[in-house]
């Protein structure tokens, strides 16, 4: 079965400090990892992804994740959170031969001023 | 460029009536996903199409949910006979084709809420 994780609900950052929101999953095989971001009463907006290649891949407003295959993670990252980050954050994992997604249950972010 | 679009925005109704809701996909995109989200937790997988045929409806909760997309374009979600546990954001995504690589474009959802 696929799925993924994410550990903490909540996760608050001073504005100009690094953030690092938590994603592990669990498929059979090798993974298709996403990352997407949700404002308040908005659509789901896409970030990143991971394919293949580059454990580092970087993504939409300055954001950045690490494929880490031995720890079966995916770590959203950026060097320096803005105000404007504040929002939920999705991890999702599709395997190669899969169409749907797996979300985890999102990561509220809150970046203080 | 017009991303997924879905109406209505908000749909209030009571237990036991029928709804529809709509979702227009991006331009050329071949895939159509439907997703329910409930509060305080991540969209959960409904219903897939790629083209006009239900690729995979496996998350469909019970046969009171139908869906269909009769022209490959536009698809309409269909809850029969709605229950208070319906109530939730229900997301519409497209993609240019199912699988693989590429990433799902959302729409904004439907807050649909059961009396």
């Amino acid at each position: 079965a696929q799925s993924v994780a994410q550990p903490e609900d909540q996760v608050n950052v001073a504005e100009g400090n690094p953030l690092t929101v938590k994603c592990t999953y669990s498929v059979s095989g090798n993974p298709y990892l996403f990352w997407y971001v949700q404002y308040p009463n908005r659509g789901l907006q896409f970030l990143l992804k991971y394919i293949t290649g580059d454990n580092l891949v970087k993504g939409s407003y300055g954001f950045e994740a690490e494929f880490n295959k031995s720890q079966t993670s995916f770590h959203l990252k950026k060097p320096s959170a803005l105000v404007s980050d504040s929002a939920l954050y999705f991890c999702a994992v599709r395997d190669l031969t899969g169409n749907q997604f797996y979300f985890g249950t999102g990561t509220s972010l809150t970046v203080i001023p | 460029g017009a991303g997924v679009s879905q109406t209505p925005s908000n749909k209030v109704t009571e237990k036991g009536k029928y709804v529809e809701l709509r979702c227009d996909p991006i331009s050329g995109h071949t895939a159509l996903y439907w997703y329910r989200q409930s509060l305080g937790q991540g969209p959960e997988f409904l219903i897939y199409f790629q083209g006009t045929g239900a690729a995979d409806d496996s998350g469909l909760p019970n046969d009171r949910f139908f869906a269909v997309r009769p022209e490959g374009s536009v698809s309409t979600l269909k809850i029969q006979r709605t229950e208070r546990g319906d109530s939730a954001v229900y997301l519409c995504a497209s993609s240019i084709v199912a699988g693989g690589i590429y990433e799902q474009f959302f729409g904004p959802g439907t807050r649909l809420t059961v009396l």
